[in-house]
């Protein structure tokens, strides 16, 4: 086991206080994902990254912000702004260059935030 | 916009029986689609991908064009099968996934 790591396992914040969550990856992947799960709803793209300096909004950005500076590591801050994010989110990462076709994402443990 | 829509959200069966997961997509191309499950205490990965045609774990999905569905069938569902199935649509050479909302399989003894 290994390749995606997440930290922490849990984290609690205070409303008002922003949080980062932590996400590194040693397979070498290109591309990299922040989802939210929440029951019953599933997997929601929160933002992604395919290339090093680079990022785009997923399907829920609003109150969340990213930095890719490294290759390994995609960092991703929740924000005062994000009205409801007690939830678990997990990061994932791809091989895009050099391949053809869709591949398979390989995703981190998770990490369960929880706002008091 | 994409969208994947799994009905049920818990199936209990007992073991020996057959499973079937449902999964309907909207899309106006042509969509890649997948199945990915989650253990209890393990990380979510990926099952199959019906561009591979294969069959793991005696789990099998055939995509419909005509009727827009992805379901996942299984012929006689094992204890080990209990977890959390997710189908998930991507386009064509993207890698944007979108995910349905989940089913939870219970394989009772």
């Amino acid at each position: 086991d290994g390749g995606i790591t997440q930290s922490p396992k849990y984290l609690f914040r205070k409303e008002g206080q922003n949080v980062t969550l932590s996400c590194e990856q040693n397979l070498n992947h290109d591309a990299m994902y922040w989802y939210r799960q929440d029951p019953g709803q599933g997997l929601r793209l929160i933002y992604y990254s395919q290339i090093v300096n680079d990022f785009q909004k997923g399907d829920i950005a609003e109150g969340y912000s990213v930095s890719r500076e490294k290759k390994e590591s995609f960092p991703l801050t929740v924000t005062s702004a994000q009205k409801n994010p007690t939830a678990f989110y997990l990061c994932a990462s791809t091989q895009t260059t050099g391949t053809s076709g869709v591949n398979e994402q390989f995703f981190g443990p998770g990490t369960r935030l929880t706002v008091l | 916009a994409q969208r994947v829509t799994q009905p049920e959200k818990l199936l209990s069966v007992f073991k020996g029986a057959p499973v079937e997961l449902k999964c309907n997509y909207s899309y106006s191309g042509s969509p890649e689609l997948f199945w990915y499950v989650q253990y209890s205490r393990q990380r979510l990965q990926l099952l199959l991908r019906h561009i591979s045609r294969e069959s793991i774990k005696g789990f099998t999905a055939d995509l419909n064009k005509g009727e827009t569905s992805f379901h996942l069938k299984k012929p006689f569902a094992q204890e080990e099968d209990s977890a959390m199935y997710y189908c998930a649509l991507t386009k064509a050479a993207g890698n944007k996934l979108t995910f349905g909302g989940g089913t939870r399989v219970l394989v009772k003894p």
